[in-house]
C-alpha cells in the first residue's frame, strides 16, 4: 500500500526559503502525478503544483515565480521549494498523488505539515 | 482562471439526505472529485470522476454532474459525516478546489 511521508522544517523565517520533501513508500513513483497542496489555518485548500514521473511540472499561476517542484526517482522522493516566504505562506502543507492531471483526484495524501512563518 | 463555488454550510438531520453543490462554468465537461476533511486530518477522496467511489467509501456517498453544477449527495447521514467537503477539478493541467462546505449533522 502506497504511503506518503513528508519531512522538512515547521518554522521558516520571513523572506527565507521553505523546503519540504515527500517520500513515497510501498510503490513506484512512475506514471503518477505528485502534487503539493496547502491549507492556511481556518481556510480552504489551495493546489500548489505537481511534478509528473517524467519530470514535467505544472504550477499554480499565483505562486509560479516562487516555487520549484523537483523529483528524485532514485530516492522515491519529490520536493517543494518556496522562496521569499511571508506570513501568507503559513499553512498546513500536504503532498498527494493523482493518476492523471485531467480525470483523477488526489487519492493518497500524507498527514500534512504545519509550516509557521516567523522570525 | 477557473472558479468553483460552494455554499459555506449545509445542515442535515441524522438519517436524512444532504446535498452539497459545486458551481462552475460548464462544469459538466470536467471530471469532478470530492473530498471529506475532518478537523485536524488530511482530506480523503470520497468521489472521483463525478460519481465513482474509491474502495472503502460507503455507498451512501454519491455524485452527479450536469450543466454548471456538480452535486455530492450523502444519504442516511450519520454523525461521522460531519466534516468539511471540497470539490475539485483540473483546468488546463491546473488543480482547482472549491471554496468548501461545512456539513453539520443535527
Amino acid at each position: 500500500q502506497v504511503q506518503l511521508q513528508q519531512s522538512g522544517p515547521g518554522l521558516v523565517k520571513p523572506s527565507e526559503t521553505l523546503s519540504l520533501t515527500c517520500t513515497v513508500s510501498g510503490g513506484s513513483i512512475d506514471t503518477y502525478y505528485w502534487n503539493w497542496i496547502r491549507q492556511p489555518p481556518g481556510k480552504g485548500l489551495e493546489w500548489i503544483g505537481y511534478i509528473y514521473s517524467s519530470g514535467s511540472t505544472s504550477y499554480n499561476s499565483s505562486l509560479r515565480s516562487r516555487i520549484t517542484i523537483s523529483l528524485d526517482t532514485s530516492e522515491n522522493q519529490f520536493s517543494l521549494t518556496l522562496t521569499s516566504v511571508t506570513a501568507a505562506d503559513a499553512a498546513v502543507y500536504y503532498c498527494a498523488r493523482s493518476r492523471t492531471s485531467r480525470n483523477d483526484g488526489f487519492d493518497i495524501w500524507d498527514q500534512g505539515t504545519m509550516v509557521t512563518v516567523s522570525s | 482562471s477557473y472558479e468553483l463555488t460552494q455554499s459555506p454550510s449545509v445542515s442535515v438531520a441524522l438519517g436524512q439526505t444532504a446535498k452539497i453543490t459545486c458551481g462552475g462554468k460548464n462544469i459538466e465537461i470536467k471530471s469532478v472529485h470530492w473530498y471529506q476533511q475532518k478537523p485536524g486530518q488530511a482530506p480523503v477522496l470520497v468521489i472521483y470522476r463525478d460519481g465513482s467511489r474509491p474502495s472503502g467509501i460507503p455507498e451512501r456517498f454519491s455524485g452527479s454532474n450536469s450543466g454548471n453544477t456538480a452535486t455530492l449527495t450523502i444519504s442516511r447521514a450519520q454523525a461521522g459525516d460531519e466534516a468539511d467537503y471540497y470539490c475539485q477539478v483540473w483546468d488546463s493541467s491546473t488543480g482547482v478546489f472549491g471554496t468548501g462546505t461545512k456539513v453539520t449533522v443535527l
